[in-house]
């Protein structure tokens, strides 16, 4: 079975630009959460989706949004970027009721 | 404001060397508590759920365990293959928020 799959793999951008993160969850799954991950440090909440509404936000400026589409895939925008952006973007993908969440491969993203 | 601290930051044993892992918390209200592994540039992998004291779970050469104030993962006998970052985290509220510790980085010797 197909886990969480997350595109793209790594990234690089100037400061100022915008990038858009993409997460697939595992076949099922309805809901979905976005977590950044600074070197050395666990990973920090940023949203939850589910049934395409947003159902929790972390402490994250509002140039981070998401969105979450029919299929429940899920968008990560950020805007604005700033050096420490830099990061891994963990998506996280879970049943309905249940607490364990299940984590993708991460997209590394760097803000030059 | 849920607070999960690991202890040690890193540890490094022969193999075959057991040891534990420690995952202390303070939340009101927890809802689970969760161990991953997680190798340098990968994603976290799941090990393991709590949800109450006295509540242990085994898988091959791991076991953790859960007190009302703090959690332990035990490793039996580890091998090199065991090596990785190993992450704590705690969920509270209805969503699905989880608040990790910072891991704690094995280092097993062969």
């Amino acid at each position: 079975d197909a886990g969480v799959t997350q595109s793209p793999t790594h990234l690089i951008k100037t400061r100022g630009q915008h990038v858009t993160l993409r997460c697939s969850p595992i076949s099922g799954h309805k809901s979905v959460s976005w977590y950044q991950q600074v070197l050395g440090q666990g990973p920090q909440f940023i949203f939850q989706y589910y049934e395409k509404e947003e159902r929790g936000r972390g402490n994250f400026p509002d140039r981070f949004s998401a969105r979450q589409f029919p299929n429940y895939s899920s968008e990560l925008n950020v805007n604005a970027l700033l050096l420490g952006d830099s990061a891994l973007y963990l998506c996280a993908s879970s049943w309905v009721g249940e607490e364990t969440q299940y984590f993708g491969p991460g997209t590394r993203l760097l803000v030059l | 404001e849920d607070q999960v601290t690991q202890s040690p930051e890193a540890l490094r044993l022969q193999e075959g060397e057991s040891s534990s892992l420690n995952c202390s918390y303070t939340v009101s209200g927890l809802r689970g508590l969760f161990w991953y592994r997680q190798d340098p540039g990968k994603g976290p992998e799941f090990l393991f759920t709590l949800y109450s004291a006295g509540e242990e779970k085994e898988k091959e050469r791991l076991k953790a365990t859960l007190t009302k104030k703090e959690s332990f993962l035990h490793i039996t006998a580890p091998k090199p293959e065991d090596s990785a970052t190993y992450l704590c985290a705690v969920r509270t509220g209805a969503n699905s928020k989880l608040t990790f510790g910072k891991g704690i980085t094995l280092s097993v010797r062969p």
